[in-house]
């Protein structure tokens, strides 16, 4: 089955704990990305990769990081996690020619930091 | 810098009832366009894209899209609410000269009377 998948689906942890959410997506796309979803924003980008080794910030992309070293997976890390990045956050994945094409969305991971 | 406005934050409709959800672009070339749906606790799905090609777009679950290039707009309907359209939607642009970024409005909860 063609899917996104995100560890963990919910995390509580507290201020300045290194934390990394993972993503997978198993349709061998080139195009992966990463958002947060807070109430009344909407969808906010923070990183995207358009292939292996090549990623670029989003909206959004202070105290995040990023790494593709691998087609399938882009993990998300939090080096010091702040209450303010408490959200829902969202990977997404998309075969491309260049334009983002449709976006298949992981189930999302409830974020709350203390 | 492209944005997405969805007029409205909240629409609620009666079973049976016109559904139109309202989203306007910036952008002097016509970006790709798209409508997203997110059901209670759940990833977005998407329910339809205009990728230059017709301007009356058609997607799932019976709803449609129009493309107008002279309103900068891209409104998203359904002739006949269901029960089941109750939603967060979201109207997002891909734009011409940005490469993988993705930019999404602020979404619109659809309510379903009886």
């Amino acid at each position: 089955e063609a899917q996104v998948t995100q560890n963990p689906r919910y995390l509580i942890t507290v201020t300045g704990k290194k934390l990394t959410v993972t993503c997978s997506q198993n349709m061998n796309h080139e195009y992966m990305s990463w958002y947060r979803q807070d109430p009344g924003l909407g969808l906010r980008q923070i990183y995207y990769s358009m292939n292996v080794e090549v990623t670029d910030k989003g909206d959004v992309p202070e105290g995040y990081k990023v790494s593709r070293k691998e087609k399938r997976n882009f993990p998300l890390i939090l080096e010091s996690p702040s209450p303010n990045q408490t959200s829902l956050y969202f990977c997404a994945s998309s075969s491309t020619s260049g334009r983002v094409e449709t976006q298949y969305f992981g189930p999302g991971t409830r974020l709350l930091v203390l | 810098a492209q944005s997405v406005t969805q007029l409205g934050s909240h629409v609620s409709v009666s079973e049976g009832a016109l559904v139109l959800l309202r989203c306007n672009y910036s952008s002097s070339v016509p970006p790709y366009l798209f409508w997203y749906v997110q059901y209670p606790n759940q990833g977005l799905q998407l329910l339809l894209k205009y990728t230059s090609a017709a301007t009356l777009v058609k997607g799932i679950n019976g709803f449609e899209a129009e493309f107008k290039k002279s309103e900068t707009s891209f409104h998203l309907t359904k002739p006949s609410a269901h029960m089941s359209d109750a939603a967060e939607y979201f109207c997002a642009v891909s734009p011409y000269n940005q490469g993988g970024k993705l930019i999404f409005g602020q979404g619109t909860e659809l309510s379903v009377k009886p």
